[in-house]
């Protein structure tokens, strides 16, 4: 079993829609959750980080569920630009750094 | 600033061939890793220098890897001999020392393609 499990999708959506990617992770000592982006051929950008309480930033939402070992993306009023793969993330702190774990990815395709 | 460079951005090379990338971090970024992704898998750490010393290297597929970063700068891995599974994509990041989860900046990564 994958530490990280996601669909690789691809998940066909119309601009302006809104749409959600879960998440699930195994290990319990997972310590911190982030959902990075990777355009077609380039390397991985980090887009938000996770937290319990939920967070938002601008149409991207992010909520950790730690019970269920569950985070999901939420993108609202999608664009254009938002086409690229999102790359679920969870990471171990390890001597003065981390240990990034990654998913497949989701890939999404907004179209016209 | 300057982001993560790696280089080169693209190798062929044959089975058997020894071939070596070279990241440079984001300067004064102590942690540098290295990831891959394979075709149709997902990244996977490599290992992880603090400065120049090796803090996890837990992931390094087996001893044809070699990674150094000699004078805690700019890091290099080997792969001697290469093999056809070695192809991919080799990812570097950096980040600055620090408590909890601070984010790594990825390089642009070297494809790598052994025939």
């Amino acid at each position: 079993r994958k530490e990280v499990e996601q669909d690789p999708g691809p998940f066909n959506v119309p601009e302006g829609a809104t749409v959600a990617f879960n998440c699930t992770y195994s290990n319990s000592a997972s310590q911190s959750f982030f959902w990075y982006r990777q355009d077609c051929r380039k390397e991985p950008k980090l887009l938000m980080s996770v937290y319990s309480s939920g967070n938002e930033d601008g149409r991207f939402t992010a909520q950790l569920n730690r019970a269920s070992q569950y985070i999901s993306l939420l993108i609202r009023d999608s664009k254009l630009s938002d086409s690229a793969t999102y790359l679920c993330v969870v990471n171990k702190i390890t001597g003065g750094g981390n240990k990034l774990t990654f998913g497949t990815g989701t890939q999404l395709k907004v179209e016209l | 600033e300057a982001g993560v460079t790696q280089f080169p951005s693209h190798s062929v090379i044959e089975k058997g061939q020894t071939v070596t990338l070279r990241c440079d971090p984001i300067s004064g970024h102590d942690n540098l890793y290295w990831y891959r992704r394979v075709m149709g898998k997902e990244i996977k750490f490599l290992l992880h220098f603090v400065k120049e010393s090796k803090q996890d290297e837990s992931g390094m597929p087996n001893n044809r890897f070699l990674a150094e970063r000699t004078g805690g700068t700019y890091s290099t891995l080997k792969v001697q001999p290469a093999e056809l599974e070695d192809s991919g994509v080799y990812f570097c990041a950096s980040s600055p020392l620090g408590d909890g989860a601070i984010e790594q900046y990825f390089g642009p990564g070297t494809r790598l393609t052994v025939t």
